[in-house]
This record gives structure tokens, C-alpha cells and sequence, in this order.
């Protein structure tokens, strides 16, 4: 099994500024199948990006993913206020499909 | 519109048996691959299970294997998860999720809490 872990666990940043979260497998991550999603308080995960880098359907264009192999990061360019919450990874290379723990990002 | 609506949440002893339900609209059912995921309260994510769109290929994570029962009804456009034996490690919300990898559309998901 992939093991996921997220970097830093909790990053508090204002809006307007740079976000950068970490995504670090175990091993590699077969044909960079990694997944980022965006989870608010009481609502269903949203998928932001796939395949590593493509973003899905509706996703503003300040979210990007980059990496490959083992490391992988989601940024976010200029934190609006709605993006203040919680990401997680997901690796679907290899069954089974694992999250990371998440990471917080929270209003400084 | 994609719609999943998963049901059949509860209270339920250690032990236990419960059976949840999944709906979909919006999409032609029997073409899509489909996951439960579920979450523990105020945890991460897990991904328990995955059906084909025909159901003839089916896979559960170690947690919940050989506990489990993934199924779906296509002429019903229903996902089920059959939970036998719970435990109370398997408190969690649980959610119906499309996708064959990632997951790109989720239910609001149904909770259910294992205890005594």
C-alpha cells in the first residue's frame, strides 16, 4: 500500500498570498495518478486536480498541481477566502487507492 | 445534474449488520465505475470500496474485507454497501463517490455510528 503524507499539517496564510502544500508517496506513483481535493466543514470533498496536474471541471485557474514520482504539490497563487480549508492527496496508481492525512490551510 | 444521495445510516451495535444506499441522477448509471469513501469524525479519508459499471468486478480495502458487500442495481441507477460485523472503527461518514480512480462527483454522505 502508498503511503501519503501531507506537508505542513496546518498552514495559515492571508489572503491574497501563495499557497503551497506537499504531497510525498512512499514509492513512486504509477503514471503520476495523484488527485488533490478541497473538503469545507460539512461538505463533501471537491475534486481540484488530476493526473498530477490537470484541473478539473470549474476549478479556478489559481489552483496547479506540479510533481511527479514520489513528490507532488498543489498551489494555490493568490488565496481568496473561500480556499481557506482542507486539502488532501490521493494517490489511484496502485490499488488500493490511498489519501494523504490532509493539510489545513487556515485565515492568518 | 449529477446527483448522489446515499441513506440507510444509523446507530448500530458492535457487531451489527446495516445496508446503505446511494441514488444517482443526472447521469446514465450503468456506465460509470463507483466508490464508498467514508470518514471518521474529524479524520482523513478512506476509500472502502469500488464497483465496476457492470458489477462483475469489485474491490474492497483491507479494513473492510471480507465484512463487506459492495453491489449496485443498474436498472435502479442504486449503489448498496452491505456492512456485516461493524466495529467501531467503522464510525464514519460514509460516501458514494463516481469514479473509476479519482473521484470527481460525491454524495453529502450518510453516517453511520457503531457503539453499544
Amino acid at each position: 500500500e502508498i503511503v501519503l503524507t501531507q506537508s505542513p499539517g496546518t498552514l495559515s496564510l492571508s489572503p491574497g498570498e501563495r499557497a503551497t502544500l506537499s504531497c510525498r508517496a512512499s514509492q513512486s506513483v504509477d503514471n503520476n495518478y495523484l488527485a488533490w481535493y478541497q473538503q469545507k466543514p460539512g461538505q463533501a470533498p471537491r475534486l481540484l486536480i488530476y493526473g498530477a496536474s490537470s484541473r478539473a471541471t470549474d476549478i479556478p485557474d489559481r489552483f496547479s498541481g506540479s510533481g511527479s514520482g514520489t513528490d507532488f504539490t498543489l498551489s494555490i497563487s493568490r488565496l481568496e477566502p473561500e480556499d481557506f480549508a482542507q486539502y488532501y492527496c490521493q494517490q489511484y496508481g496502485s490499488s488500493p487507492w490511498t489519501f494523504g492525512p490532509g493539510t489545513k490551510v487556515d485565515i492568518k | 445534474e449529477v446527483q448522489l444521495v446515499e441513506s440507510g445510516g444509523g446507530l448500530v451495535q458492535p457487531g451489527g449488520s446495516l445496508r446503505l444506499s446511494c441514488v444517482a441522477s443526472g447521469f446514465t448509471f450503468s456506465n460509470y465505475e463507483m466508490n464508498w469513501v467514508r470518514q471518521a469524525p474529524g479524520k482523513g479519508l478512506e476509500w472502502v470500496s469500488y464497483i465496476y459499471d457492470s458489477g462483475h468486478t469489485v474491490y474492497y480495502g483491507d479494513s473492510v474485507k471480507g465484512r463487506f458487500t459492495i453491489s449496485r442495481d443498474n436498472a435502479k441507477n442504486s449503489l448498496y454497501l452491505q456492512m456485516n460485523s461493524l466495529r467501531a472503527e467503522d464510525t464514519a461518514l460514509y460516501y458514494c463517490a463516481r469514479g473509476g480512480s479519482y473521484f470527481r462527483y460525491w454524495g453529502r454522505g450518510t453516517l453511520v455510528t457503531v457503539s453499544s
